[in-house]
């Protein structure tokens, strides 16, 4: 019973296509996270929901749009995909009321554009 | 600037011995927490330990331990009786204040175990 799940696992695309990432987490978090690693392996927000609302945007380009449809779900869409979009993104979850606050991770969705 | 340093790219050790992986970090905030993750090849990440900014004791988690040393803002993972299965991508991470705040992660530290 997979905690945090995010689909698909692969994508590969086109430049100027548009793709979307889906999780979502059944622990009853309030928190929610997409963070992208790029080639060097270096891990990097890009946003976080609370119970839905947005509430970290790390500069990210306006291509990219996340969407939180409740607490449970956090999706990923961008837009006119580009080459430096390339990496694996991962989904993570965290609950705030808890000591340590440490994230839950999917097992990663892996982006290649070409 | 940095927040976290992870300065060993990467390590080889033999397998049963103990490795210290290094990490430092740089915060003015008082409370924070400091997390390390180990990333295998196949690309989960897997939270290991937690250190928060007030905690007296290291932290242990079987195998595991944080040598934590607050005045020099080290925070070093330290793995002991190393098996085959340790060897993969080591991350440290800070969270500062508490609550839902973001991790910040280290570039990160390949471990490789030789038999």
């Amino acid at each position: 019973d997979t905690a945090v799940s995010q689909t698909p696992k692969y994508l590969v695309t086109q430049m100027g296509n548009d793709k979307s990432i889906k999780c979502e987490q059944n622990l009853g978090h309030d928190t929610m996270y997409w963070y992208k690693q790029d080639s060097k392996k270096f891990l990097k927000i890009m946003f976080s929901y609370n119970n839905k609302e947005l509430i970290i945007n790390e500069t990210v380009p306006n291509r990219f749009s996340p969407k939180s449809p409740d607490k449970a779900h956090l999706n990923l869409h961008i837009n006119s995909l580009e080459l430096g979009d390339s990496a694996v993104y991962f989904c993570a979850s965290s609950q705030d009321q808890g000591r340590t606050g440490e994230l839950f991770f999917g097992e990663g969705s892996r982006l290649t554009v070409l | 600037a940095q927040k976290i340093t992870q300065t060993q790219p990467g390590m080889f050790v033999q397998e049963k011995e103990a490795v210290t992986l290094d990490c430092t970090y740089d915060t003015s905030d008082p409370s924070y927490g400091l997390f390390w993750y180990k990333q295998p090849s196949s690309g989960e990440m897997i939270f290991l330990i937690y250190q928060g900014s007030y905690d007296q004791q290291n932290a242990t988690e079987g195998r595991y331990s944080l040598n934590f040393q607050k005045a020099r803002k080290s925070a070093n993972l330290v793995i002991s009786a190393s098996q085959l299965g340790d060897s993969a991508m080591y991350f440290c991470a800070m969270r500062e204040g508490w609550g839902a705040q973001k991790l910040v992660f280290g570039q990160g530290t390949r471990l490789t175990i030789n038999p």
